[in-house]
């Protein structure tokens, strides 16, 4: 069964940073792109960054762009999210989300971390 | 960037009844590289048809997706009452963002 796993999340000040983890299983993890998607609280769905099967690959939002770094270790089936610089405006439930290659979309999602920026 | 608009934003609709939902871009997608997706509350967003009209894995054929171009348009034929959710379109393939539209919410009426 494939199965996405993401944790990390939780409060934080704003200025703050927070590392996001994703746990794949299920399927070859390496043979995969992945994606971060966050939706703040009743809002609709953000792509916020791409990572390529072998990490040689990486795109960012606008929004995030020089805050946020995207990685994975295809050693141990991980995908990460370094945040950093948090402002209010990235509250938001974070979800990873696998492709099998650039040309279709991400077809599995996981439930998803909340992350909430607040002093 | 690609900027997706969807209408309407909320569809008032009974079960049994046909749902048209529409996704217009501002630019043409390139090779009709469109997704929906369906999200209930609390819930992941599940993928439903990519490539404007090709069901994904397990999806009902009551759902369908058509369209080229600027114009999209996914179709459930007949609501069932796990229908009523929100729904999504994202273009992807081509330079990012990978953005979405801003959502329809189906509702019960």
């Amino acid at each position: 069964e494939v199965q996405l796993v993401e944790s990390g999340g939780g409060l934080v000040q704003p200025g703050g940073s927070l590392r996001l983890s994703c746990a794949a299983s299920g399927f070859t993890f390496s043979s995969y792109e992945m994606n971060w998607v966050r939706q703040a609280p009743g809002k609709g769905l953000e792509w916020v960054s791409y990572i390529s099967s072998s990490g040689s690959t990486i795109y960012y939002a606008d929004s995030v762009k020089g805050r946020f770094t995207i990685s994975r270790d295809n050693a141990k089936n991980s995908l990460y999210l370094q945040m950093n610089s948090l402002r209010a405006e990235d509250t938001a439930v974070y979800y990873c989300a696998r492709e099998l290659k650039w040309e279709l979309p991400p077809d599995y999602w996981g439930q998803g971390t909340l992350v909430t920026v607040s002093s | 960037e690609i900027v997706l608009t969807q209408s309407p934003g909320t569809l008032s609709l009974s079960p049994g009844e046909r749902a048209t939902l529409s996704c217009r871009a501002s630019q043409s997608v390139s090779s009709s590289y469109l997704a929906w997706y369906q999200q209930k509350p609390g819930q992941a967003p599940r993928l439903l048809i990519y490539g404007a009209s090709s069901r994904a894995t397990g999806i009902p054929d009551r759902f369908s997706g058509s369209g080229s171009g600027t114009d999209f348009t996914l179709t459930i034929s007949r609501l069932e009452p796990e229908d009523f959710a929100v729904y999504y379109c994202q273009q992807y393939g081509s330079s990012p963002p990978k953005t979405f539209g801003q959502g329809t919410k189906v509702e019960i009426k």
